[in-house]
């Protein structure tokens, strides 16, 4: 069974328009996040949650809003999109913040054209 | 500012030989994690080492810490080609969020058969 899992895995889509993508973990951890790795393999925290409560929120234009219905699923919902976009979508969880090991996901590879 | 800086960036042996790499961080930490990622996968815990230890042990890795140097190393012994992997430390700054780890830039390592 995959602890965490996207979908979807790829993503193609135009300048302007709004995706979502949806994250789940089988785990029973309290935390979950979204990081993003640009093409020089550099990831970037964007947000982090805990209990479903927004606990970091890393300097992410609004266009991003992530939403956790409960403490198992932490989606992220795209508007607008930008060239710059472009880029790998990990989520992951943990069982308590980051004094745990973090549990990725395989990656959503966003391509904006 | 770039928390965790692992170097080399890139690193290239042959099967048998050990891979040595480094993380430098610039604040205080509670604790240092190491990851491994696959080309096209995500992330996975290796190693987790807090502020008071100084070296751990998993199998064929030894980490070492070192706080005064704010600096780290990651030893694989007796590599096989399956390590062929990046390899990223993660930090949680002090002060800072127990909930965003902040993650270097990684090393390739590519382990010829």
């Amino acid at each position: 069974d995959t602890a965490v899992s996207q979908t979807p895995k790829y993503l193609v889509t135009q300048m302007g328009n709004d995706k979502s993508i949806k994250c789940e973990q089988n785990l029973g951890h309290d935390t979950m996040y979204w990081y993003k790795q640009d093409s020089k393999k550099f990831l970037k925290i964007m947000f982090s949650y805990n209990n479903k409560e927004l606990i970091i929120n890393e300097t992410v234009p609004n266009r991003f809003s992530p939403k956790s219905p409960d403490k198992a699923h932490l989606n992220l919902h795209i508007n607008s999109l930008e060239l710059g976009d472009s880029a790998v979508y990990f989520c992951a969880s943990s069982p308590s913040g980051g004094n745990s090991p973090l549990h990725f996901g395989n990656g959503t590879r966003l391509t904006v054209t | 500012s770039q928390q965790g800086e692992e170097d080399p960036q890139a690193l290239s042996i042959q099967e048998g030989e050990n891979a040595t790499m480094n993380c430098s961080y610039k604040t205080s930490i509670n604790n240092l994690q190491w990851y491994r990622q696959n080309s096209g996968r995500g992330l996975v815990h290796l190693i987790l080492i807090r502020s008071n230890e100084r070296e751990k042990h998993s199998g064929r890795l030894r980490v070492t810490l070192d706080t005064s140097k704010k600096s780290s190393s990651l030893l694989i012994t007796a590599s096989r080609a399956a390590d062929t992997a990046s390899y990223f430390c993660a930090t949680d700054e002090r002060p800072g969020s127990n909930y965003k780890l902040t993650f270097g830039k990684g090393t390739l390592l590519t382990v010829n058969p």
